[in-house]
């Protein structure tokens, strides 16, 4: 079974630029979420999507979205970027909601480098 | 308001012998943990989870306590090896796929 893709792996943008990253789920899995990763902050969550519906956000400014796609897979969009927005991202999958574990899978991240 | 820590940022034992880690956490409420490893250019994966109704839970070479009491909870990794080195964490799950994550300890293995 694959698991969690994320395109691109990496990227450089400089500020004030727009990035697009994307995330295709293991097969079967509908939920989605994404977190960041940053040496200073550590993991922390975005936003999570199921069914095309984003059902939680995170503490992050709205410069910063996402959405799902019918066959589940999920791009989350920065906009006006800064330069602290350099940082890991990584997506997660998991089984529907009723399984309501903390079992995410996670891809391996798009390590992204704001100049 | 949320809040998971870790206790040690780095940890460093010897190959073979018993890791601990720990982590604790401020909301009384929170009743469901996991713990995740994230070797070098990886993401997070999971180890195991326990929830507050439980005191322990054993996975393969490794054992999670929960201390309701103080708000604490370890993972115990029997018999180090090599590829046990990463960096664990330990993460509340506050519902609808949302984790919390402490900082995480960075566990380094001697030979």
């Amino acid at each position: 079974k694959a698991g969690v893709t994320q395109t691109p792996r990496y990227l450089i943008k400089t500020r004030g630029q727009q990035v697009t990253l994307s995330c295709s789920p293991i097969s079967g899995h509908r939920s989605v979420s994404w977190y960041q990763q940053t040496p200073g902050q550590g993991l922390q969550f975005l936003f999570e999507y199921f069914s095309e519906t984003q059902r939680n956000k995170g503490n992050f400014p709205g410069r910063f979205s996402g959405r799902q796609f019918s066959n589940s897979r999920s791009e989350m969009n920065v906009s006006t970027l800064e330069l602290g927005d350099s940082a890991l991202y990584l997506c997660a999958s998991s089984l529907p909601p009723l399984a309501n574990t903390g079992e995410l899978f996670f891809g391996e991240g798009s390590r992204l480098t704001v100049l | 308001g949320e809040s998971v820590g870790l206790h040690l940022p780095t940890l460093s034992v010897q190959e073979g012998d018993n890791s601990i880690i720990n982590c604790a956490y401020s909301n009384s409420a929170s009743d469901y943990f996991i713990w995740y490893k994230q070797e070098s250019g990886k993401g997070p994966q999971f180890i195991i989870d326990i929830r507050s109704n439980m005191d322990k839970r054993q996975g393969q070479r490794v054992t999670v306590l929960l201390n309701k009491t103080v708000k604490h909870l370890s993972l115990q990794i029997a018999a180090t090896q090599p590829g046990d080195s990463a960096v664990y964490f330990c993460a509340e799950n506050q519902g609808a796929q949302k984790l919390v994550f402490g900082q995480g300890t960075r566990l380094t293995i001697n030979p």
